[in-house]
């Protein structure tokens, strides 16, 4: 399978924990995205990499939430000291590069904060 | 501020039929626009795209229209069929990101 893929699919945490999802791209993409979908909403914009840079961060990315991409293949976000806010589903999503607008989306991992 | 908005929170609409699913903007500077369809449990998947200088795009039994005066483009599905049923998502291309609308769920009714 060569699509996205992001794990683990569920997690449940308590409120304080730290959770940390992975992102593994589509092998060929360069650019590698964040975002969150909570009910009833669309997917919103988190943060973007080209390669191991972390170009842009939305402003819901509070201070709790960092993104890493080191080899500039798979990703990582880790949200510190959870709160029942950030249960959510997180979507990652990989393209080519510049010029090309077209994300394909892993699965995204379900977290739910108690 | 949203600035792209699918007003319409669901539509059913009988097999065989079209539907029109319909989304508007705000930002006259997006340059690129898509449909997303996504089923429960699983991400959205690209349905159909088109830039800010074509005014019609189709691909099979997808349509997308848009109309750049009003800020508004719609998607078509013809004949529609049980499978479509989904929640669809239209999203406007934003320098580096994807602003997505807060989708709309079509079920398809035998």
């Amino acid at each position: 399978d060569t699509g996205v893929s992001q794990d683990p699919r569920h997690k449940i945490t308590k409120r304080g924990q730290n959770v940390t999802f992975r992102c593994d791209p589509i092998s060929e993409h360069n650019r590698l995205y964040w975002y969150r979908q909570t009910l009833g909403q669309g997917p919103e914009f988190l943060t973007y990499f080209q390669n191991e840079a972390q170009l842009e961060k939305s402003r819901l990315l509070s201070d709790r939430f960092s993104a890493e991409r080191p080899k500039g293949s798979f990703s990582t976000l880790e949200i510190q000291r959870t709160e029942q806010g950030d249960s959510a589903m997180y979507l990652c999503a990989s393209s080519f590069g510049e010029g090309d607008e077209k994300l394909f989306f892993g699965s995204g991992t379900q977290l739910s904060v108690l | 501020d949203q600035q792209v908005k699918q007003n319409s929170p669901s539509l059913s609409v009988q097999e065989g039929r079209i539907s029109i699913l319909n989304c508007d903007y705000t930002n006259s500077m997006f340059d690129y626009f898509l449909w997303y369809k996504k089923y429960p449990a699983e991400g959205p998947t690209f349905l159909i795209s088109i830039s800010s200088i074509k005014d019609k795009n189709e691909d099979g039994r997808f349509t997308v229209f848009l109309n750049k005066s009003a800020k508004h483009l719609s998607l078509h599905i013809v004949p529609s069929q049980p499978g479509d049923s989904a929640v669809y998502f239209c999203a406007a291309s934003a320098l580096s990101e994807l602003i997505f609308g807060q989708g709309t769920e079509l079920s398809v009714k035998p």
